[in-house]
């Protein structure tokens, strides 16, 4: 089976535009979550999308959004843009039932000038 | 206090000596607990799971969990430099699939 993908791998955006990210996940797989990566804060949860729905969500302000489509992949887009979103975005692939196991994408780095 | 912790090192050890890498937690409802290995520049990967009370073995690699005690471990038995990287503990709670991350363990394998 392929991994998990997500693209773009690199962006380079500046302050106030928006940017959409987008993931594939593993074939199968009906659960895709968005972590986000930073030196000072570590990896921290965005949201959790199950079957086109949002089933769970962190402590991020409006400005992150996200969606699901049919096939699973997912999108996540933050608008209005700030120097303090620079992080590594993840994608998290789960096969959404009993099991736990969340495997990870490659990420985008997010470089907000 | 922060929900997952970990040291963050470096944790230095000689080449095929055993690695142990310790986590702990807040929340006592937590019900599985992961090991995600990061390579500079490179995504986590997963190492492996534990669910129960116990030892977990797979390979090389030994998942310990004591829930009485909020704490869960990584043994590494015969260290390689090829693993040298951050060890990242994580915990999920509840069905949903957020997991809590701790900030990562940094392990050097020195030859």
């Amino acid at each position: 089976k392929a991994g998990v993908t997500q693209t773009p791998r690199y962006l380079i955006k500046t302050r106030g535009q928006q940017v959409t990210l987008s993931c594939s996940p593993i074939s199968g797989h009906r659960s895709v979550s968005w972590y986000q990566q930073t030196p000072g804060q570590g990896l921290q949860f965005l949201f959790e999308y199950f079957s086109e729905t949002q089933r769970n969500k962190g402590n991020f302000p409006g400005r992150f959004s996200g969606r699901q489509f049919s096939n699973s992949r997912s999108e996540m887009n933050v608008s209005t843009l700030e120097l303090g979103d620079s992080a590594l975005y993840l994608c998290a692939s789960n096969e959404g039932g009993r099991t736990n196991e969340q495997f990870f994408g490659p990420g985008t780095r997010l470089t907000v000038l | 206090q922060k929900e997952v912790e970990q040291n963050s090192g470096p944790l230095s050890v000689p080449e095929g000596a055993i690695a142990s890498l310790n986590c702990t937690y807040s929340d006592r409802g937590s019900q599985s607990f992961f090991w995600y290995r990061q390579y500079s520049g490179k995504s986590p990967e997963l190492i492996m799971f534990i669910y129960s009370n116990g030892d977990k073995e797979d390979g090389r690699f030994t998942a310990q969990l004591n829930k009485a005690s909020q704490y869960v471990s990584l043994l590494i038995r015969d260290s390689q430099p090829s693993d040298s990287a951050t060890y990242l503990c994580a915990v999920k709670s509840g069905t949903a699939s957020k997991l809590t991350f701790g900030t990562g363990t940094r392990l050097q394998v020195t030859l």
